[in-house]
């Protein structure tokens, strides 16, 4: 299996553009998990699906920040409009029933919003 | 909240050396426990887990030790190597929360 997949792998934009970041699991994994990393906060949680919908979504920023996921092998996060304080490594990763937490990680998109 | 931190950011070991890296959290609520290894530029990687109802659980040279009387949490790496260097993460499993990390730095 090839892993994870995350695209673009990196991105600039301006501030006001939207900014779509994509994901495609690993085939056969039930969860799908988005997460952001910077400096100053760490790894944050933002959202996660089972089996394609949305579960627990308490950790997304605010209404500027959307997540979907169509069918099981695809998901994307979307900004809209994009900040500069948005920057960041945004990592996707997914796991299967029964070994939820054993998360098998993308290599990021790296974010960078001027 | 559950609140998963870390006692020191930066940990330096000599190679050969056992590492301890150390973790406290707040909330008593996770049934898990779980490290992450991140090397640089690349996502995290799943190092190993442990129940909230053991106290030890050993892996490929590394071991989670879980003691819940002082809600704190520890990763031994047995024989460091300079490919365990990287930023190590805990985390509870209720909430899902990973934190800054510690970095392990390997001597040669």
């Amino acid at each position: 299996d090839a892993g994870v997949i995350q695209s673009p792998r990196h991105e600039v934009t301006e501030m006001g553009q939207e900014v779509t970041l994509r994901c495609k699991p690993i085939s056969g994994h039930d969860y799908l998990f988005w997460y952001r990393q910077t400096m100053m906060r760490g790894l944050e949680l933002l959202i996660y699906f089972n089996n394609n919908v949305p579960i627990d979504d308490s950790g997304m920023p605010e209404d500027r920040f959307s997540a979907k996921m169509p069918n099981a092998s695809f998901s994307t996060l979307k900004i809209q409009p994009s900040e500069p304080r948005d920057s960041a490594v945004y990592f996707c990763a997914s796991s299967h029933q029964g070994f939820v937490y054993e998360q098998y990680f993308g290599p990021g998109t790296r974010l960078t919003v001027t | 909240g559950e609140s998963v931190g870390l006692h020191l950011p930066t940990l330096s070991v000599q190679e050969g050396d056992n590492s301890i890296i150390n973790c406290a959290y707040s909330n008593s609520a996770s049934d898990y426990f779980i490290w992450y290894k991140q090397e640089s530029g690349k996502g995290p990687q799943f190092i190993i887990d442990i129940r909230s109802n053991m106290d030890k659980r050993q892996g490929q040279r590394v071991t989670v030790l879980l003691n819940k009387t002082v809600k704190h949490l520890s990763l031994q790496i047995a024989a460091t190597q300079p490919g365990d260097s990287a930023v190590y993460f805990c985390a509870g499993n209720t909430p899902l929360v990973f934190g800054k990390g510690t970095r392990l730095s390997v001597i040669a």
